[in-house]
């Protein structure tokens, strides 16, 4: 059974603490992992795409990175407006989508 | 540009009512689409998946069904409401291929008294 687990559950950082967000995964076959950003109340917004290890995609302060086993969020001198949930997903060869519970993350000013 | 439509965004039904979610996509044509639930403090739950008109594949046993009658829209129902059903309901597009992000609505609050 494919399985996402992400970690920690909950993270608070002092504005311009960096740290990451952890991602591993179990799944047969894997077509692309996903990190969305999801504020409260809202669906959840695609952030990046990763096929395949090695592989790192950017954006202002985020930074996505790909092994075999897990992917990262690095978080680099993070802003209070970087408070949100991040989720993380993975597609399989068998067209399913599984999404981890995500990483709660408060910057504190 | 695409767009996702999802409506309404807040619903107090009674138990055993019926519902209707409607959620439309714009600027696109045959994407796949899906329902999901989300618990709070959890993940994503996927409820219904179609790839294509009057395909629907149902991943979770429950009181719920989904309907594509158009290519671009999705609606998700049920006859009698449960205390269950409760929750946070996303409705999201992919373009096909099965290596594509999704692209969420604004989700409905749904909440059964």
């Amino acid at each position: 059974e494919d399985q996402v687990t992400q970690s920690p559950e909950a993270l608070r950082l002092q504005e311009g603490e960096s740290s990451s967000l952890n991602c591993s995964y179990t799944v047969s076959g894997l077509r692309g992992l996903f990190w969305y950003r999801q504020d409260p109340g809202k669906g959840p917004e695609f952030l990046f795409t990763l096929y395949s290890a090695g592989e790192e995609k950017e954006k202002e302060r985020l930074k996505a990175t790909l092994t075999k086993k897990e992917s990262f969020l690095h978080i680099t001198a993070p802003k209070p407006e970087d408070s949100a949930t991040y989720l993380c997903a993975v597609n399989t060869n068998a067209g399913k989508s599984t999404f981890g519970d995500g990483t709660t993350l408060t910057v504190k000013p | 540009s695409q767009t996702i439509h999802q409506w309404p965004a807040t619903l107090v039904q009674p138990v055993g009512s019926p519902l209707s979610l409607e959620c439309t996509v714009e600027g696109t044509s045959n994407p796949n689409l899906y329902w999901y639930r989300q618990a709070a403090g959890r993940g994503l739950q996927l409820l219904f998946y179609s790839v294509g008109i009057g395909q629907i594949s149902s991943e979770v046993p429950q009181n719920l069904s989904a309907s594509r009658p158009q290519d671009r829209q999705f609606i998700l129902s049920s006859k009698k409401l449960l205390l269950s059903d409760s929750g946070f309901y996303l409705c999201a597009w992919s373009k096909g291929g099965g290596d594509q992000p999704q692209h969420f609505g604004d989700g409905t609050r749904l909440s059964i008294l």
